[in-house]
């Protein structure tokens, strides 16, 4: 499965943007970027996903770099309830989502 | 809107002795799958079903380990003998599973907080 890298956190102010990177060098053509959030104490949750173009939905924007080795996920306006473990995953197909540690953001009021 | 359900929500167990954890999809949803979370860990990834059909299954899930999904609508999660390197949150999803989707989202439960003592 092809690997990526988050820095292990991240703070941010209350409704300011959060841009959290991630790098996936080893990314091949058919591989999907998605993203998905862990709040403390429930399961995961899917936030976004895309191949190569950017992308938006009402919880977050994706940019995507243009060789694809790395992406961003944007939260526009943090709030407290964005305080949670951010995770960048790669799949080619869709099914069995290979978690890392993922980003931890801190959201200060 | 009923989401993934699971049941119970927290379990504390002997070593040595079995728990069974059951998990409810989204009504209409063909696959189902279990992952185990370990403390400041990502989910990994335990097996999967489409419909009643187990397809995969990780190198981490031991002899131990057994899932069932009869009927293709719930599923269960057993241990045998726990030891307590069981200790994690046992996670389920659901999905779709429709071919015709180019991505299947995930629908995560609560999970299943099992403690062994």
């Amino acid at each position: 499965d092809a690997k990526t890298t988050q820095p292990n956190s991240m703070e941010s102010n209350e409704e300011e943007p959060v841009h959290l990177p991630c790098n996936h060098s080893t990314i091949s053509g058919t591989d999907y970027i998605h993203w998905y959030r862990q709040l403390p104490s429930q399961g995961p949750e899917y936030v976004i996903h895309g191949l190569t173009s950017n992308v938006n939905n009402r919880m977050a924007s994706l940019a995507i770099a243009e060789d694809r080795k790395s992406s961003t996920l944007i939260l526009h306006r943090a709030t407290l309830r964005d305080a949670a473990v951010y995770y960048c995953i790669l799949i080619p197909n869709d099914y069995k989502l290979s978690f890392g540690a993922g980003t931890t953001v801190t959201v200060r009021a | 809107d009923t989401g993934v359900s699971q049941d119970p929500r927290h379990k504390i167990t002997k070593r040595g002795q079995n728990v069974t954890f059951r998990c409810d999809p989204i009504s209409e949803h063909n696959r189902l799958y279990w992952y185990r979370q370990t403390l400041g860990q990502g989910p990994e990834f335990l097996t999967y079903f489409q419909n009643e059909a187990q397809l995969e299954k990780s190198r981490l899930l031991s002899d131990r380990f057994s899932a069932e999904r009869p009927k293709g609508s719930f599923s269960t999660l057993e241990i045998q003998r726990t030891e307590q390197g069981d200790s994690a949150m046992y996670l389920c999803a659901s999905s779709l599973g429709d071919s015709t989707l180019f991505y299947d989202t995930q629908y995560f439960g609560p999970g299943t907080r099992l403690t062994v003592l």
